[in-house]
């Protein structure tokens, strides 16, 4: 099956730690998305990347960095900088930077 | 910048009537696509429907349809015969057709639907 995995589903982080959530995609799309959502909001994007071994910021970028070695993946780290990193945050990917997104199941981050 | 504005922060309907979603939108760009996203109690999201601002012909996907009027700047969800699956947030998203990636997401609106 085709499609968009994001892991873990739950991740805590302690204070000062730096975490690395999952995004994989077999659907062979060249771009790839990091939304963050917060409660009572609607997503923001973090970072994109259209091809491999290019990103580019979101409106939210700050504490958070990305790597895209690979096409099917495209990992997003919440360092210890993004002081309040607790939210949903949802990976997405589109055939092409003007096609339409479509949406992994997303990770809870959870501050201890 | 462009906003997207969703005044209904809930609706609820009964099975098997129809239901309208409300959203409206503000740009100063011609072209641009149209989305309803859908995001059932699994938190993911997931594509409804989506309209192409040059199209005038308003995009329906089976009991999903839109009414797309570009000149006031509004792009309503019409659910018809409401099933217990359709409970879910509904999200509209705006994304320019001149090369910006971002999805700019409204608020969303809780649907609910009652047996």
């Amino acid at each position: 099956d085709g499609g968009i995995t994001q892991s873990p589903k739950y991740l805590f982080r302690k204070e000062g730690q730096n975490v690395t959530l999952s995004c994989e995609q077999n659907l062979n799309h060249d771009a790839m998305y990091w939304y963050r959502q917060d409660p009572g909001q609607g997503l923001r994007l973090i970072y994109y990347s259209q091809i491999v071994n290019d990103f580019q910021k979101g409106d939210i970028a700050e504490g958070y960095s990305v790597s895209r070695e690979k096409k099917e993946s495209f990992p997003l780290t919440v360092t210890s900088a993004q002081k309040n990193p607790t939210a949903f945050y949802l990976c997405a990917s589109s055939m092409g930077i003007q096609e339409t997104q479509y949406f992994g199941p997303g990770t809870r981050l959870l501050v201890l | 910048a462009q906003t997207v504005t969703q005044s209904q922060p809930e609706m609820s309907v009964q099975e098997a009537e129809t239901v309208t979603l409300s959203c409206t939108y503000d740009t100063s760009e011609s072209d641009y696509y149209l989305f309803w996203y859908k995001q059932p109690p699994s938190r993911q999201m997931i594509l409804v429907i989506r309209q192409e601002a040059y199209k005038q012909q308003n995009a329906t996907e089976n009991r999903f349809s839109v009414n797309f009027q570009k000149a006031a700047k509004s792009f309503s969800l019409k659910i018809s015969d409401s099933q217990l699956g359709d409970a879910a947030m509904y999200f509209c998203a705006y994304r320019s057709a001149f090369g910006n990636e971002k999805l700019t997401f409204g608020t969303g609106t809780r649907l609910t639907i009652i047996p």
